[in-house]
């Protein structure tokens, strides 16, 4: 099965900047492109990062992605209380033929 | 603006086929992947399916032979049967839109079924 690999937990204080990994392969983040999530407390998740970096209209510049052949990583700078939640990263996987998710990350703002 | 709402029954037995339905208003079900995809309490998301704009549809590989995804456009709405259910089946089931298979960008609040006798 493949599967997208994620720290079970970061933390941050808040001002700073924190990054969370998302590890893949050749046949899903080294062809394809890279989602993120957020989903707080109780809700649905909500798409934070689609396509190279780009945001829906309302995720503000703070959360900025990156990718460098099977990996990929959120960044979030000025980190804010608001952003304590958990993280998911998705993408394609080719050899699945379907999405696969991380694990997710729950991150706390301490 | 686009919202998904998902109804069905929130308990189901064991071995019985969990069914629910995805309603979607302020747009049309076209030109997008509509997709289920659920999450266990406490765990991660795990993706079911999508049902593609023309009617293709494509399942995860590991709920392949339990899983159906249909549409009904005249009520705007796409719909998931999951059988032969077990407690592992247990999830906040929610719907979801995207223009692409991985990015969905508009979901519903999603609904608990409980799988139990």
């Amino acid at each position: 099965q493949s599967v997208l690999t994620q720290p079970p937990s970061a933390s941050g204080t808040p001002g700073q900047r924190v990054t969370i990994s998302c590890s893949g392969s050749s046949s899903s983040i080294g062809s394809n492109y890279v989602y993120w999530y957020q989903q707080l407390p109780g809700t649905a998740p909500k798409l934070l990062i689609y396509r190279n970096n780009q945001r829906p209209s309302g995720v503000p510049d703070r959360f900025s992605d990156s990718k460098s052949v099977t990996s990929a990583s959120l960044a979030i700078s000025g980190l804010r209380s608001e952003d304590e939640a958990d993280y998911y990263c998705a993408a394609w996987d080719d050899s699945l033929s379907g999405v696969i998710f991380g694990g997710g990350t729950k991150l706390t703002v301490l | 603006q686009v919202q998904l709402q998902e109804s069905g029954p929130g308990l189901v037995k064991p071995s019985e086929t969990l069914s629910l339905t995805c309603t979607v208003s302020g747009g049309s079900i076209s030109r997008y992947y509509w997709s289920w995809i659920r999450q266990p309490p406490g765990k991660g998301l795990e993706w079911i399916g999508y049902l593609y704009y023309g009617g293709s549809t494509n399942y995860n590989p590991s709920l392949k032979s339990r899983v159906t995804i249909s549409v009904d456009t005249s009520k705007n709405h796409f719909s998931l049967r999951l059988s032969s259910v077990t407690a592992a089946d247990t999830a906040v089931y929610y719907c979801a839109r995207g223009a692409e298979a991985a990015g969905l960008d508009y979901w519903g609040q999603g609904t608990l079924v409980t799988v139990s006798s």
